[in-house]
């Protein structure tokens, strides 16, 4: 167990449809990474906040947006969902160096769209 | 930009045998160096690190040693064991000089490792 987790666990929605997945960090962790894991695009990063700020950006869609909220842990909202979203979607938290910290993983969203 | 190449895969190995996954990243900047095991049905653990140049990272058996003349993170086992079949995943850490905060993660695309008794 990493100490991060994800809610839900699985999601199955239609095309043009929201849905927001939610992540909490491991105690003491002020970063946040949203990664996207695909069979045709494999692991990528999509964004990273640090305590409630935006940090970093990745291959992030603008129909994705993403927030750090006061308690540190993270939403990230997908809107207008079309098939190629199908996914699994994991976050990870990591202490305050950055990329030179172990980045824990939490056991991921998986997102269906039909 | 930042990249990371990963031997293709499937690896399909017997028991005891010795295990290589391949690794090369681009070097720019000062990265670190990760290989993470994601096990089926599962999220990504981390299996080891390395932070800067001849470092080694090791854990369960598993080593790497972070090569700067060769950009590569070759990730090694000498007795492999069924229960570590598994997807491994090479990633580099992008660290600005003077920078400190920034954790984007670029990842391979995966090896599959099966092992059989």
């Amino acid at each position: 167990d990493s100490g991060v987790t994800q809610t839900p666990k699985h999601l199955i929605t239609a095309t043009g449809q929201r849905v927001t997945l939610r992540c909490s960090p491991r105690s003491g962790d002020l970063s946040v990474y949203w990664y996207q894991q695909s069979l045709d695009q494999g692991l990528q990063f999509l964004i990273q906040y640090y305590n409630g700020e935006e940090r970093a950006k990745g291959n992030i869609l603008e129909r994705f947006s993403a927030q750090q909220f006061p308690d540190l842990h993270s939403e990230l909202n997908l809107s207008s969902l079309e098939l190629g979203d199908s996914a699994l979607y994991f976050c990870a938290s990591s202490g305050p160096r950055g990329a030179a910290d172990t980045q824990y993983f939490g056991p991921g969203t998986r997102l269906t769209v039909l | 930009g930042d990249s990371v190449t990963q031997m293709e895969g499937p690896v399909t190995l017997s028991e005891e045998a010795f295990l290589t996954i391949n690794c090369t990243y681009t070097a720019t900047g000062y990265p670190s160096l990760f290989w993470y095991v994601q096990y089926p049905g599962e999220g990504l653990q981390l299996l080891l690190k390395a932070t800067k140049a001849d470092d080694k990272g090791s854990n369960k058996g598993f080593e790497a040693t972070y090569r700067k003349e060769t950009t590569s993170f070759h990730l090694e086992k000498g007795s492999v064991q069924v229960s570590d079949s598994a997807v491994y995943f090479c990633g580099r850490g992008f660290l600005p000089a003077g920078g400190t905060s920034y954790g984007k993660l670029t990842f391979g695309q995966g090896t599959i490792l099966t092992v059989h008794p």
